[in-house]
């Protein structure tokens, strides 16, 4: 089946300082991704929508600035979160779909610690 | 927000016993799913449903959606400890790959 990585798994880093997450479809091309943030026992808030070769689309409050996001090649897509502070801290998850399917395929999630 | 509405927010129950939660949406959409997640994971996809269908089975999983009411439910049968989690709705609009995620359901199943 689908296989979607995600490293790192968890990251603490410095507040000014950015933190990169990779997120990779192993076994398929993903001409789409998506990254999603997701508060302590909270649902899963989708922060943009990353395509292959072109700009990401943010979702309505979310700074492009902030969260850079590149999706240079099929199989990967990284989130850049830039100049990190301690409200940045969250859980960061990824998802991709094979290409005309529904159905969403995952990484384990990258939890982000800002001092 | 766009966000779905899910019932309960938690639940406890006994193994062996059925957990029902609900999940209501805003949108119109074309199809529905529901997803787990473990503490401290990513979400894995557990079934989904069309718009055009009223109910659907996957081993101890049945869901069922009503469009007129824009809700769904996912019954989990003969629970087990392994169940506990918590799980999410997800609807999905036509013409679009996004999704959007109902609040979701801590299920705790006690041994």
């Amino acid at each position: 089946g689908a296989v979607v990585s995600q490293h790192p798994s968890w990251v603490i880093c410095k507040s000014g300082t950015s933190v990169k997450i990779e997120c990779r479809s192993l076994d398929f091309q993903a001409t789409t991704m998506f990254w999603y943030r997701q508060f302590p026992k909270q649902s899963l808030m989708l922060m943009a929508t990353s395509n292959e070769g072109s700009k990401a689309t943010y979702e309505q409050g979310v700074e492009k600035d902030k969260f850079l996001i590149n999706h240079a090649s099929l199989t990967l897509s990284t989130l850049t979160v830039t100049s990190a502070h301690p409200e940045d801290s969250s859980f960061y998850i990824c998802s991709a779909s094979l290409s005309g399917a529904n159905v969403l395929t995952f990484g384990a999630g990258s939890r982000l610690t800002v001092l | 927000s766009q966000q779905g509405e899910e019932d309960p927010q938690a639940l406890s129950i006994q193994e062996g016993e059925n957990a029902t939660m609900n999940c209501s949406y805003k949108t119109s959409i074309n199809n529905l799913q529901w997803y787990r997640q473990n503490s401290g994971r990513g979400l894995v996809h557990l079934i989904l449903i069309r718009s055009n269908e009223r109910e659907k089975h996957s081993g101890r999983l049945r869901v069922t959606l009503d469009t007129s009411k824009k809700s769904s439910s996912l019954l989990i049968t003969a629970s087990r400890a392994a169940d506990t989690a918590s799980y999410f709705c997800a609807t999905g609009t036509t013409g679009t790959y996004k999704y959007i995620f109902g609040t979701g359901t801590r299920l705790k199943v006690l041994a």
